[in-house]
This record gives structure tokens, sequence and C-alpha cells, in this order.
């Protein structure tokens, strides 16, 4: 069936480092990206997303990149600080439905 | 923003009882809450969606007797866990929607941790 899923599952970058993670979709149909932080022992949070019209939107310290020949979508994060060590997980939905599938998440390690 | 809580944060029981967690968003009305469950080092899974006043729509594999949701009001849905076993120790997070304009973003809540002895 349709699916999400990420490259890595696991990720270390330096403190100061710039943090890339993947995620790449399968449903073509899908025109809405989510990208979502969750720690441990907490419920997601939501970071940035963007809709399938865009191939790039940026946040405070983040960047997410959309390319839609290759059902692909990217994270970037800028400076990371150890604070941003969790997991991420990408999420998408198609046009009308409400329901988000998410991908199976990337563990991002910051090293001090 | 949008704040949506649950409780209770986690809760131990013993197997054969029932374990009701509730889901509230409270700064907003929710025409939507979203039940998942995530198991260690795993991603969220959709259980079922529910809209206010109306039966939960559940995904395939949920059993519906068994995992009931009553979304009795546009800042309040709750999950009842029925005759709960081991098995059904996991991490349960809900989330709420409310369609405004084109937007239509799920804000999740903490998380209740359950463990079934």
């Amino acid at each position: 069936g349709e699916s999400v899923g990420l490259h890595l599952p696991t990720l270390s970058v330096q403190e100061g480092d710039n943090s890339i993670i993947n995620c790449a979709y399968s449903n073509s149909a899908s025109d809405y990206f989510i990208w979502y932080k969750q720690e441990s022992g907490k419920g997601p949070q939501f970071i940035i997303d963007i809709r399938s019209n865009m191939d790039k939107r940026q946040g405070q310290r983040v960047t997410v990149l959309l390319n839609k020949t290759v059902k692909h979508l990217s994270l970037q994060i800028a400076a990371t600080q150890p604070g941003d060590s969790a997991v991420y997980f990408c999420a998408e939905k198609s046009g009308s439905a409400r329901q988000l599938t998410f991908g199976s998440g990337t563990q991002l390690t910051v090293l001090p | 923003g949008a704040v949506v809580s649950q409780h209770p944060s986690w809760v131990i029981c013993k197997s054969g009882t029932s374990v009701k967690i509730e889901c509230r968003s409270l700064d907003f009305q929710a025409t939507t809450m979203f039940w998942y469950r995530q198991f260690p080092k795993q991603s969220l899974m959709l259980m079922a969606t529910s809209n206010e006043g109306s039966k939960a729509t559940y995904e395939q594999g949920v059993e519906k007797d068994k995992f009931l949701i009553n979304h009795a009001s546009l800042t309040l849905s709750t999950l009842t866990v029925t005759s709960a076993h081991p098995e059904d120790s996991s991490f349960y997070i809900c989330s709420a929607s409310s369609l405004s304009g084109s937007t239509d973003t799920q804000y999740f809540g903490p998380g209740t941790r359950l463990t079934v002895l």
C-alpha cells in the first residue's frame, strides 16, 4: 500500500552543524506534508509544513524542501543544538482526507 | 498556539480492567480528534478518527468493541481500553483538528503511557 518512509533511522551530528533528515513518500496524490519532532515520552510537536504547490519553505532555523518529481521531502536544521535531539517524523495526507500517514522516524542525536 | 491535553499522563492497571483516557482541546474547538498508538521505537499508528457527535471511524485491524471512543463535545474525546491485557501496553496519543479556512493542522496531546500488568 501507500507509505511514507525515511532513508535513515538514526543521524548523529556535531553541535553547530547543519542537519538534514530525509523522507520518501510513495503516494503521488499526497499534497500536504508536515514535519514533527517527538521528544522521549512526549507527543509530536509541529515543526513546519509544506503544500505540494511549493518546493521550499523556511521557518526559524528549519527549512523543508519538497521534490515532487522523485517524491522526496527533507528537513534541514541549521546550527543544530542539543535541544534538537529527538525523533523526527514526516507525515503526509492527500486531498480532502483528514488522516495523516506517518513515516518511520529518524532519531537525531546532537553530539557535544 | 493550540493546546491539547491528555489525562492521565500515565496509568498502570491490572489485566482485565478498563482504562479511560481523556483528550481535550484547551483553546479551540476540535471538529475532529484522532487517536494513535505508538510502540517503543516505532511510528504513530492511527487507531481511529472521531468526529464530534458521530461514531468513530476505526482503522483496519482495530477492534471497536475493545477501544471505545466517545467524542461528545467539541473539546473532549475519550478512549476507553476495555478488558485491557499486557499487549495493550503502549503510548496512546490523541490529536485534535479544527478545519479553519485552508488550514487543517493536527495538534497533538502529550500522550498517555498505559502499562497493563
